[in-house]
């Protein structure tokens, strides 16, 4: 299948830094979806991005939806203690949840 | 409240004897999706159903078998299980294939 490489894979910060991450990929995504796992939870939707160039926020969190639709990257802003979790990049073609390709994840934990 | 639910949420079973992990939603969504998530490989899609009768693979569906007999439920059946299938396994549902994914809170599986 697809790939998605999502980086970094783990990150370790002090509480108030800010955070960035992003996705890549080889194809052209028509989405792209930015997820947040907590620890023994399902992914959560944190953003959704429908358009190339669209950028977004929702809260401390911004995301941008790359010009070539081939990325996407995650800021956090002044990261608190409940911001720690496995963050998911996802991206989708047309057609729907079905053709979803999710990114490797990345387990962001922070030092108080 | 709306919400998926799997049961059970933690399963050690023993290779070969086959086992049902049920996937329930009350929100009335057409599609249901299974997804597996091992570490530095993300999430996977198992199967699919874009709505009641209909099912098909993802893009790892060999072992797995699912059903949509109704429109609220969608068990995840492993006929013959293996230890390669020892994984945290999430059910999800969405309105359409185009809206976004509602996860549930997982189930850890491991085979022995």
């Amino acid at each position: 299948g697809q790939q998605l490489n999502q980086s970094p894979q783990s990150m370790f910060i002090q509480e108030g830094e800010d955070v960035s991450m992003n996705c890549t990929s080889s194809s052209i995504f028509n989405t792209w979806l930015w997820y947040k796992q907590d620890p023994g939870e399902g992914p959560v939707l944190l953003i959704a991005l429908y358009k190339a160039g669209e950028l977004t926020s929702n809260g401390r969190l911004t995301a941008q939806f790359g010009i070539t639709r081939k990325d996407s990257f995650l800021n956090i802003s002044a990261s608190i203690p409940s911001d720690v979790g496995i963050y998911f990049c996802a991206g989708q073609q047309g057609g729907g949840a079905q053709k979803l390709v999710f990114g490797q994840g990345t387990r962001l934990t922070i030092n108080p | 409240e709306a919400q998926v639910t799997q049961n059970p949420r933690y399963l050690i079973t023993v290779t070969g004897k086959k086992l049902t992990v049920t996937c329930s939603q009350n929100m009335n969504h057409e599609y249901m999706s299974w997804y597996r998530q091992d570490p530095g490989l993300g999430l996977r899609q198992i199967y699919y159903s874009m709505n009641v009768e209909v099912t098909d693979k993802g893009d790892v569906p060999e072992g797995y078998k699912v059903s949509r007999k109704e429109k609220r439920n969608f068990p995840l059946i492993l006929e013959s299980p293996s230890p390669n299938q020892t994984s945290l396994y999430f059910c999800a549902s969405a309105g359409r294939a185009q809206s976004p994914l509602h996860f549930g809170n997982g189930t850890r599986l491991t085979v022995t």
